[in-house]
């Protein structure tokens, strides 16, 4: 079975200019997540999905970032402008429901460089 | 609120040696739920084990070991007979009933290095 699939898995962009990266979760999993992980440090939640609606949007910084999971299964989170402190791994993580027994399933991660 | 402190940033052991990890957490939660992942230099992050606050029990898997005490609010998590292959960033995470279980915090990470 698949694990939850990320791309790019690099990019690199100049300030200003828009992102997007993508994701396809487990299948099955109906609850994805967004995180994004600053150099040095642990993940920290942008947004949650269940399914196609986003139940948990308030670390997202919507003057900038938006997200979208239109048919409940993949998804694709993106930055405009991007900004130099947007540098960072984003990473897409999914999940069979709460308290998972199995926790997240993460995927590799997008690593974003704003130059 | 919910905190999570490793404050190990980094650790180096030669092949063979025991090391620990260490986990504090902060909830006001009584019922919650602690998690280690590692992260290897590929990136993704990689469940190794979830606990229940309600479940003190130790557990073992192979030479990995954790040692939940609620008493001083760790989880600690300790590799026997390290090797190389454990170099990663192991991360410590708390997620609170009240939130579903949906909202994780993870720690800072703690680096380890596996010399040969």
């Amino acid at each position: 079975e698949a694990g939850v699939v990320q791309s790019p898995r690099y990019k690199i962009i100049e300030k200003k200019q828009p992102v997007a990266f993508w994701c396809n979760p487990i299948s099955g999993h109906n609850t994805l997540y967004w995180y994004r992980q600053n150099l040095g440090q642990g993940p920290e939640l942008l947004i949650r999905y269940e399914n196609e609606e986003a139940v948990d949007d308030s670390q997202l910084p919507k003057d900038r970032f938006s997200a979208e999971r239109l048919k409940g299964v993949d998804s694709t989170l993106k930055i405009q402008p991007a900004e130099l402190g947007d540098s960072a791994v984003y990473l897409c993580a999914s999940s069979g429901g709460a308290l998972s027994n199995y926790g997240y399933t993460f995927g590799s991660g997008t690593r974003l460089t704003v130059v | 609120a919910q905190k999570v402190t490793q404050a190990q940033t980094e650790i180096s052991v030669v092949e063979k040696e025991d090391v620990t990890l260490d986990c504090v957490y902060e909830t006001r939660d009584t019922t919650y739920y602690l998690f280690w992942y590692k992260q290897p230099p590929s990136g993704e992050l990689v469940f190794l084990i979830r606990r229940n606050s309600f479940d003190e029990q130790n557990e073992i898997s192979g030479r990995y070991s954790w040692n939940f005490q609620k008493s001083t609010s760790s989880f600690n998590f300790t590799i026997t007979a390290s090797q190389v292959v454990d170099s990663a960033v192991y991360f410590c995470a708390l997620s609170e009933a009240n939130t579903g279980g949906f909202k994780t915090i993870f720690g800072a990470g703690t680096r380890l290095f596996v010399k040969a």
